[in-house]
């Protein structure tokens, strides 16, 4: 199983707001920063939050980011049938092992 | 524009080994950090290989450790992996990703196939 623990799915209907929830733990969210991608059908993974909170340029502000302790989620309002997509989270972990480790995933359904 | 083209996927037989290339363009590619993510069929995204932008600094994750390295040649604006003694669980396909922390992958390429079966 994945370090960082994500529901395997959220739903929502067009307009409303959803939240992604990952949680991890001192070694890596805990102590790192969170990045978010989103990953379309047939597509690669696009980065949507860096730094926690930080969107780049061109990612809607429907899309925001935050961290809390050793927990982060992702939250998308004005939910539109677009974003019916992946939801990855992702942290460096400073345990022995180390390494970038991902949550497992989140799909996303827009009813 | 900024690209990242990922070639050298295909199919290996267990034990086999293959080298991954990623050409990148639009940007300085020697100033980047550089990564592999790899994503089996059906499944979540797996961090594999980091690189820094001069090649001194390398990380690999527990279950590639020994088995691949990673590479760089920033004279050919170029990241390498090359994957030896593969498995079937390294069937996957393989992004290369440019990065400007730990954890940072933008953007990512379009991804080469790799499939590891007899």
């Amino acid at each position: 199983q994945s370090v960082l623990t994500q529901p395997p799915s959220a739903s929502g209907t067009p307009g409303q707001r959803v939240t992604i929830s990952c949680s991890g733990s001192s070694s890596n969210i805990g102590s790192n920063y969170v990045y978010w991608y989103q990953q379309l059908p047939g597509t690669a993974p696009k980065l949507l939050i860096y730094r926690n909170n930080q969107r780049p340029s061109g990612v809607p502000d429907r899309f925001s980011g935050s961290k809390s302790g050793t927990s982060a989620s992702l939250a998308i309002s004005g939910l539109r049938s677009e974003d019916e997509a992946d939801y990855y989270c992702a942290a460096w972990d400073d345990s022995l092992s180390g390494g970038v480790v991902f949550g497992g995933g989140t799909k996303l359904t827009v009813l | 524009e900024v690209q990242l083209v990922e070639s050298g996927g295909g199919l290996v037989q267990p034990g086999g080994s293959l080298r991954l290339s990623c050409a990148a363009s639009g940007f300085t590619f020697s100033s980047y950090e550089m990564n592999w993510v790899r994503q089996a069929p059906g499944k979540g995204l797996e961090w594999v290989s980091y690189i820094s932008s001069s090649g001194s600094t390398i990380y690999y994750a527990d279950s590639v450790k020994g088995r691949f390295t990673i590479s760089r040649d920033n004279a050919k604006n170029s990241l390498y992996l090359q994957m030896n003694s593969l498995r079937a669980e390294d069937t996957a396909v393989y992004y290369c990703a440019s990065s400007r922390l730990l954890g940072w992958f933008d953007p990512w390429g379009q991804g080469t196939l790799v499939t590891v079966s007899s």
